[in-house]
């Protein structure tokens, strides 16, 4: 079977930086991706990492350690239209996704 | 608009109904998904087309539904005799086969509502 762990919640303060945590069991792993979903919105894609290390793309940065089967999405500077849930997932024909970490940035 | 296009964006229907939804995918697309998402949860996955070929059912794909892909261009999902637990977001995505890290590009849903 495959499965995809992440937190459930995590909320934030506008401005800080908060780490999105994923752990994986699969079988033929080939990388790990992000999306991004506004509530009644689509799923977006942010990042995905084929190989371990980090990804940057501007305040989101994604880490993949394979030896660990762990990922994290790290968020900077966090802004109000941060708040969303993010989902890691991982590709296997279709992409597989995880339950979910609903992001809360207050003020 | 060059995204992917669902519709009808929401659907109320009754209990023993069929409704159908349609996608057209981003045109350049080969693979074309269908993931249905209710509050609180991940997209699951349904099923999968490359082209025309429907490569990949889940077994939550019932036989009340049923997905086609004519000609390989959009598809349309139908849910026959809806039953109350079918009320969902079901999404349809599209990317390239084999493209890098595999990015899948979601349309933004047709919502199910059975009464």
């Amino acid at each position: 079977g495959q499965s995809l762990e992440q937190p459930s919640e995590v909320t934030a303060v506008e401005g800080a930086i908060v780490q999105i945590n994923c752990t994986y069991q699969t079988s033929g792993f080939y990388g790990l991706s992000w999306y991004q979903q506004h509530d009644g919105g689509a799923p977006t894609f942010l990042s995905y990492n084929g190989l371990d290390g980090l990804e940057e793309t501007g305040r989101f940065s994604s880490f993949l350690s394979r030896s660990d089967s762990y990922g994290y999405l790290l968020l900077q500077e966090l802004q109000m239209k941060d708040s969303a849930s993010y989902f890691c997932a991982v590709p296997r024909g279709d992409l597989f996704f995880g339950t979910g970490t609903r992001l809360t940035v207050i003020p | 608009d060059t995204g992917v296009s669902q519709n009808p964006r929401h659907k109320i229907t009754k209990r023993g109904q069929n409704v159908t939804f349609r996608c057209d995918p981003i045109s350049e697309h080969n693979r074309l998904y269908w993931y249905r998402q209710t509050l609180g949860q991940g997209p699951e996955f349904l099923t999968y087309f490359q082209n025309e070929a429907q490569l990949e059912k889940s077994r939550l794909l019932s036989d009340r539904f049923s997905a086609e892909r004519p000609k390989g261009s959009f598809s349309t999902l139908e849910i026959q005799r809806t039953e109350q637990g079918d009320s969902a977001m079901y999404l349809c995505a599209s990317s390239l086969a084999g493209g890098g890290g595999n990015t899948i590009y979601f349309g933004e849903g047709s919502w199910l509502t059975v009464v």
